[in-house]
C-alpha cells in the first residue's frame, strides 16, 4: 500500500452538480497531483499542489478547482459536471526531492456523471 | 510540452515468452521514465524506473532500457506469468517542469496460460 489514500470510492452525480474529492497524501510527502483515468486511457495531469501553492496545470478548465492543506492532504472541486467528467480520479503524492519525484497513487475515486 | 507515444496498444503473449514494449518521449530534456502496472479497477502502481544517467536497470524479471540519442524507453518482462496480465503504462518527467510525469496511453499484456 502507498499510504495515499482518497475519498470517496465511488459517487454518482447529476449533470450540473458540484463535487469534492479528498485525499491524504503519504506520510512526508509534500507534494499532491490529481489526475482524470477515463476508461482505456492512461492519467491525465489536472493540477499539482506544492506546499499549499498550485505548481502546475493541465489542460482542465477553471471548474477544476483543487487546494492543499498545511498537513499536505488535498481536494479536488469540480464545478458544473458534464457527463464527460466520469472517470476515475486518481491522487498521487511525492516528496519533491528535486531529483525526480516518484508519484505513489491513491485508489481513485470513480465519479460518474448521469 | 512533452508528448509521449506508447506502442503497442494491446499485446498478447504465451505465458513463458518475454514481452516488450516501447514508448518515445518528444522533451530531450526528460531525465526520469517510471512504469506503472494498473490492473483492472486499481490504481497504477510503481514497477521500475530509469533516470537519464543510466542506460539500462533490472529488477528480477523486469528490466527498462533508455536510448536517450533516440528518446525511447523500453520495458522487457521476461517468463511471463498470467498475474502479468495488466495495462502498463510508461511516462517521461523532468526537472523543469516539476517532475509532473507525462503518461503514454497504456499497453494492455494479456498472459496467456
Amino acid at each position: 500500500e502507498t499510504g495515499v489514500t482518497q475519498s470517496p470510492t465511488h459517487l454518482i452525480k447529476t449533470r450540473g452538480q458540484q463535487v469534492t474529492l479528498r485525499c491524504s497524501s503519504q506520510s512526508g510527502h509534500n507534494t499532491v497531483s490529481w489526475y482524470q483515468q477515463a476508461l482505456g486511457q492512461g492519467p491525465q495531469f489536472i493540477f499539482q499542489y506544492y506546499r499549499e501553492e498550485e505548481n502546475g496545470r493541465g489542460n482542465f478548465p477553471p471548474r477544476f478547482s483543487g487546494l492543499q492543506f498545511p498537513n499536505y492532504s488535498s481536494e479536488l472541486n469540480v464545478n458544473a459536471l458534464e457527463l464527460d467528467d466520469s472517470a476515475l480520479y486518481l491522487c498521487a503524492s511525492s516528496l519533491d526531492t528535486g531529483l525526480g519525484n516518484t508519484i505513489y497513487f491513491g485508489e481513485g475515486s470513480w465519479l460518474t456523471v448521469v | 510540452g512533452e508528448n509521449v507515444e506508447q506502442h503497442p496498444s494491446t499485446l498478447s503473449v504465451q505465458e513463458g515468452d518475454s514481452a516488450v514494449i516501447k514508448c518515445t518521449y518528444s522533451d530531450s530534456a526528460s531525465n526520469y521514465f517510471p512504469w506503472y502496472k494498473q490492473e483492472l479497477g486499481k490504481r497504477p502502481q510503481l514497477i521500475i524506473d530509469i533516470r537519464s544517467n543510466v542506460g539500462e536497470k533490472k529488477d528480477q524479471r523486469i528490466a527498462v532500457t533508455l536510448n536517450k540519442t533516440a528518446k525511447h524507453f523500453s520495458l522487457h518482462i521476461t517468463e511471463t506469468q498470467p498475474e502479468d496480465s495488466a495495462v502498463y503504462f510508461c511516462a517521461a518527467s523532468w526537472s523543469g517542469g516539476s517532475y509532473i510525469p507525462t503518461f503514454g496511453r497504456g499497453t494492455s499484456l494479456i498472459v496467456h496460460p
